[in-house]
């Protein structure tokens, strides 16, 4: 089961980016990388999903080294809506069999007019 | 298109009693989970289902049953509530195992 650790919390001025780094030393060979975002009282939103080197959408980049034991998502331009707290997921795609995944505790972004 | 909804949003219930908490999903997938969340321990699965029919149990079982008769319901039963199951519980589902969960809105249970 691939333990995840991220910071607790991160400041930023609005207009700059922002990277929150995952470690998840004992990432399987299977697992894939997973970051959500949660607003209070709302349930967590997908934001981006990746296996290795990086992947970019329209809202976020994931880079994700080879040895694949941590990840940091990006997040360009920082606006005050992107107040919020971020979680880091590590878990197997499809397949049958049991299924054991860690969501990180979060980060909870602050970010400053 | 609803989504994934939960119910209900918010419960106090006596210490003893048995509570379900209800799920539906819309997008037939064949993937659904239960969370709970607390503060300062971010988000445990509870159970999850690959696919109708079948279910696992997640990091923190004890205390929760789940059934899944169809794609669409995945309830999740407390048989005896105690007071450490205050929590807020979130319902989720995706296309395969692994694939983006989407969420619900969550219900906010208090155990007295």
């Amino acid at each position: 089961l691939a333990k995840t650790t991220q910071p607790i919390s991160m400041d930023s001025y609005e207009g700059q980016e922002v990277n929150i780094t995952c470690s998840h030393n004992n990432i399987a060979t299977n697992d894939y990388i997973t970051w959500y975002q949660q607003f209070p009282s709302q349930g967590p939103r997908f934001i981006i999903q990746g296996y290795k080197t990086k992947v970019t959408n329209e809202v976020a980049s994931l880079f994700i080294p080879a040895d694949r034991k941590s990840s940091t998502l990006s997040l360009p331009r920082v606006s005050l809506s992107d107040t919020a707290v971020y979680y880091c997921l590590v878990a197997p795609r499809g397949g049958a069999g049991s299924y054991q995944l860690t969501f990180g505790k979060g980060t909870k972004l602050s970010v400053i007019p | 298109i609803a989504g994934i909804t939960q119910a209900p949003t918010s419960q106090i219930l006596a210490a003893g009693r048995r509570m379900t908490l209800r799920c539906t999903q819309d997008m037939r997938h064949n993937a659904m989970y239960w969370y709970r969340q607390d503060l300062g321990l971010g988000l445990r699965l509870i159970h999850y289902s690959n696919t109708a029919g079948t279910t696992g149990k997640g990091e923190v079982p004890d205390g929760y049953s789940v059934s899944r008769a169809n794609t669409d319901d995945f309830p999740l039963t407390l048989a005896s509530a105690v007071p450490s199951q205050t929590s807020v519980y979130f319902c989720a589902s995706s296309e395969e195992k692994g694939d983006e969960q989407f969420f619900g809105p969550g219900t906010r249970l208090t155990v007295l």
